[in-house]
């Protein structure tokens, strides 16, 4: 079957980082994708992971281990604005557009 | 470009009546995704369309119908609707870009089935 795993909800400080993390098992693996995702609004991009490693972007960092079927997200120098949910999300490649999102970690940043 | 538009952005509904949410994108992106989002949930796909005429169900395609007769647009057909099916729906879409398939949503239809 399908499941994505990640922390219901999380607390940071502003200024600080934060690691939010994900697990993942699906039949078949193409991609994870990470979104961001107000209160109201709609999710948008924030990172993508096919192979091994770290990708970073600004304050935004993923890491991907596929033989484990983890993925984090790191957010550094936390401001006000972070404070959203982050949706995990893996691309099933033996379904074609078949995308798996999981439930969302929803971070609130403190002053 | 507008990206991905979806209307109504609200919607009240009567148990047993019907209704189209409609969507359309304008950035020429071969596919479209409908998902459904509950309170505190994550995102669960509905159907999705590879391209104009081509559509296949996702993972939760009971109660629900879509065409893609177009490129730009994907509309979603709800039957005899149920209080199940109050929710946020979400349209996005999507092209191989960059060597990824980054979806772009819309501003989301929030549904209520009373």
């Amino acid at each position: 079957g399908q499941n994505i795993d990640q922390p219901t909800e999380m607390t940071a400080t502003e200024g600080a980082i934060v690691q939010i993390n994900c697990t993942y098992q699906t039949s078949g693996f193409n991609g994870l994708f990470w979104y961001q995702q107000h209160a109201g609004e709609a999710p948008t991009f924030l990172s993508y992971n096919v192979l091994d490693g770290l990708e970073e972007k600004g304050r935004f960092s993923s890491f991907l281990s596929r033989s484990k079927g983890y993925s984090y997200l790191l957010l550094k120098e936390l401001q006000m604005k972070d404070s959203a949910s982050y949706l995990c999300a893996v691309r099933d490649g033996n379904y074609g557009q078949n995308f798996v999102f999981g439930p969302g970690t929803r971070l609130s940043v403190l002053p | 470009n507008a990206g991905v538009t979806q209307t109504p952005k609200f919607r009240i509904l009567k148990i047993g009546q019907s209704m189209t949410l409609q969507c359309a994108q304008d950035m020429n992106h071969n596919y479209m995704y409908w998902y459904r989002q509950d309170p505190g949930m994550g995102l669960k796909l509905i159907y999705y369309s590879v391209g104009a005429g081509i559509t296949d169900k996702g993972e939760v395609p009971n109660g629900y119908n879509v065409s893609r007769s177009t490129t730009e647009d994907f509309p979603l057909r709800l039957e005899l609707a149920a209080p199940s099916q109050t929710s946020v729906y979400f349209c996005a879409s999507s092209s191989l870009t960059g060597g990824r398939y980054e979806q772009y949503f819309g501003p989301g239809t929030r549904l209520t089935v009373t």
